[in-house]
């Protein structure tokens, strides 16, 4: 298992509904970054943090938006949820220390919207 | 741009028999290049990555990969596949320009029968 958690696990939400997922990074790790992974998908890039900014975005609508706080903990919160936001969100984190490092990912959060 | 392809949605193989999982990579600039494994309800696990170097890249529970650039290809293989490497399996390649963001396949779904 890696050091990164997600929480919660699992999340039923009603369309029109905000939700904000959270991640601990990985001790030492200042770089995060959210995937959503549609069933049968794999991971599509949402966008990364680095020293609390937002550095990195992939298509998705301003509706996505993250936070990275001083510890790198962060979160990601989705305003106006719609059926298609339904898919596992993960967390990963990578040590900047080289471009030859792997990212470590959390173990998910679901996500079920009604 | 950058992707990755899984050609095979699903690869079924024989306890004790070697297993492949193809992955071919398109990228602008040097290709880091990862495998990853999912378990049901579970986040990615890192498996191995090539960087530079030698073509055959070893890797964790006995997988290696071999990474071809003429055929720009980077394929999964094991000498002998168990029951328990049954899981689905993600190909992915960094970004050059934005380091915490990889671009995933679609995942190859390994079978191992006993």
């Amino acid at each position: 298992e890696t050091g990164v958690t997600q929480s919660p696990t699992h999340l039923i939400k009603t369309r029109g509904q905000q939700v904000t997922l959270r991640c601990s990074s990985q001790s030492g790790h200042n770089t995060v970054s959210w995937y959503q992974q549609a069933l049968g998908q794999g991971p599509q890039f949402i966008f990364q943090y680095y020293r609390e900014e937002e550095n990195g975005r992939g298509n998705f609508p301003p509706r996505f938006s993250g936070l990275q706080f001083p510890n790198y903990s962060s979160e990601l919160n989705v305003n106006a949820l719609e059926l298609d936001d339904s898919a596992l969100y993960l967390c990963a984190s990578s040590n900047p220390g080289g471009w030859s490092t792997e990212a470590f990912f959390g173990q998910g959060t679901r996500l079920t919207v009604v | 741009a950058q992707s990755v392809a899984q050609p095979e949605d699903q690869v079924n193989v024989a306890e004790g028999n070697p297993l492949t999982v193809k992955c071919t990579y398109s990228v602008s600039g040097n290709p880091y290049l990862f495998w990853y494994v999912q378990y049901p309800n579970r986040g990615l696990q890192f498996l191995l990555k090539y960087i530079t170097g030698d073509n055959l890249v070893k890797g964790s529970y006995g997988f290696e990969a071999e990474f071809n650039k003429s055929q720009t290809s980077f394929h999964l293989k094991k000498p002998s596949a168990l029951v328990s490497d049954s899981a689905l399996y993600f190909c992915a390649v960094r970004d050059n320009n934005n380091f915490n963001k990889f671009y995933f396949g679609s995942g190859t779904k390994l079978n191992v029968k006993p």
